[in-house]
């Protein structure tokens, strides 16, 4: 089946470690998203990527780092520099063009401890 | 640059009660228009979207909403909603000229009581 898949579902870090979560879609978007979700905030723009080796920061890219080696996946990695890092993430992809609908991973908790 | 405002943070309602969740936004450009629904530890699904067109547009789960350009608002709304309509619900906005960018509002979270 096609669709996004985020891996892990849940993660656990020390503070002052640096992690990565995976993202992977096998739906052929050329366009690739990472939203952080915090309860009574909505979901806010990490990075955001429309082509592989090209991204653009979002609101929120303090202490956020991505890449976009391959079309299919777009890894995420939250440093230690992120302040609050404890949150859900959502990994999301499009077509490209106006009005396209974006389609959403599963998500990944992350608790920093 | 674009801002949803979703009014309500928390709408209670029966089974087979009508709801409408309350989205408002704001632009210089237009825009496209979505609703998404969220449950409880997964990602987001769309329920539906404003392109083009005619106003009043029909999504999944027997969703409606309706675009009002004159009051900047695109309103969701279910004539008898169910158990399992229980959930998180989010209006987003992009622009025309620059889809890549879709700006959430905070999210109505929708309960329904037996």
């Amino acid at each position: 089946d096609g669709g996004i898949t985020q891996s892990p579902k849940y993660l656990f870090r020390k503070e002052g470690q640096n992690v990565t979560l995976s993202c992977e879609q096998n739906l052929n978007h050329d366009a690739m998203y990472w939203y952080r979700q915090d309860p009574g905030q909505g979901l806010r723009l990490i990075y955001y990527s429309q082509i592989v080796n090209d991204f653009q920061k979002g609101d929120i890219a303090e202490g956020y780092s991505v890449s976009r080696e391959k079309k299919e996946s777009f890894p995420l990695t939250v440093t230690s520099a992120q302040k609050n890092p404890t949150a859900f993430y959502l990994c999301a992809s499009s077509h490209q063009g106006t009005g396209n609908t974006i389609y959403f991973g599963e998500g990944s908790w992350l608790t920093v401890v | 640059a674009q801002s949803v405002t979703q009014l309500d943070s928390q709408v209670p309602v029966f089974e087979e009660a009508p709801v409408e969740l309350r989205c408002n936004y704001s632009s210089s450009v237009s825009v496209y228009l979505f609703w998404y629904v969220q449950y409880p530890n997964q990602g987001l699904q769309l329920l539906l979207k404003y392109l083009s067109g005619s106003t009043l547009v029909k999504g999944i789960n027997g969703f409606e909403a309706e675009f009002n350009k004159s009051q900047t608002s695109f309103h969701l709304r279910k004539p008898s909603v169910h158990i399992s309509d229980t959930a998180e619900y989010f209006c987003a906005v992009s622009a025309r000229d620059n889809t890549d960018k879709l700006i959430f509002g905070t999210g109505t979270r929708l309960q329904v009581f037996p």
